[in-house]
């Protein structure tokens, strides 16, 4: 089946430092790749949209300046949170649709902690 | 606007019984519907999937239901099994475009 890798699994930053997530598609291509946050006992909240090459299309109320995402390959996509505050601290998740448009896999989470 | 909504957000059922997850969904132009499986921690992992050309779906004791008209469709797990417990979420799409996830429901199995 198709995997999605995510790492760091855990991450603690401090305060107003910058975190890198990757997110890869190990068996397959991903045109299009998502990111999601989720908050304790919440759902999953889309932040944004990135198609392979081109610029990502955040969620209202996502800041982009803030989350940082570059997909530059077929199979790669990472989120960078920059300036990091504690309210950033949350499980962060991505997801890879294949060429078919028919099936979307998810990565395992990434718990990042700001302090 | 919540184009597919999960309106129960938890579930408990006494293990061996027979577990039923509902969605309903508001674009009468999705025809690809996805139930996913996310335990605490972790990313979701997809479940089973239906075709709106379909109205049942079964992979071993996991069964989709889809009724178009009344633009719903339901999760069946029997028999329900303790490690059945985590979040499940319906996901609705058309080809290509952006796939909807509901709320999620918290399916709790009771041993």
């Amino acid at each position: 089946g198709a995997v999605v890798s995510q790492h760091p699994s855990r991450v603690i930053c401090k305060s107003g430092t910058s975190v890198k997530i990757e997110c890869r598609s190990l068996d397959f291509q991903a045109t299009t790749m998502f990111w999601y946050r989720q908050f304790p006992k919440q759902s999953l909240m889309l932040m944004a949209t990135s198609n392979e090459g081109s610029k990502a299309t955040y969620e209202q109320g996502v800041e982009k300046d803030k989350f940082l995402i570059n997909h530059a390959s077929l199979t790669l996509s990472t989120l960078t949170v920059t300036s990091a505050h504690p309210e950033d601290s949350s499980f962060y998740i991505c997801s890879a649709r294949d060429t078919t448009g028919r099936g979307q896999y998810f990565g395992p989470g990434t718990r990042l902690t700001v302090t | 606007d919540q184009q597919v909504k999960q309106n129960s957000p938890s579930l408990s059922v006494q293990e061996g019984r027979i577990s039923i997850l509902n969605c309903d969904y508001t674009n009468s132009m999705f025809d690809y519907f996805l139930w996913y499986k996310k335990y605490p921690a972790e990313g979701p992992t997809f479940l089973i999937s239906i075709s709106s050309i379909k109205d049942k779906n079964e992979d071993g004791r996991f069964t989709v239901f889809l009724n178009k008209s009344a633009k719903h469709l339901s999760l069946h797990i029997v028999p329900s099994q303790p490690g059945d417990s985590a979040v499940y979420f319906c996901a609705a799409t058309t080809a290509g475009n952006q796939f909807y996830f509901g709320t999620g429901t918290s399916l709790t199995v009771i041993p």
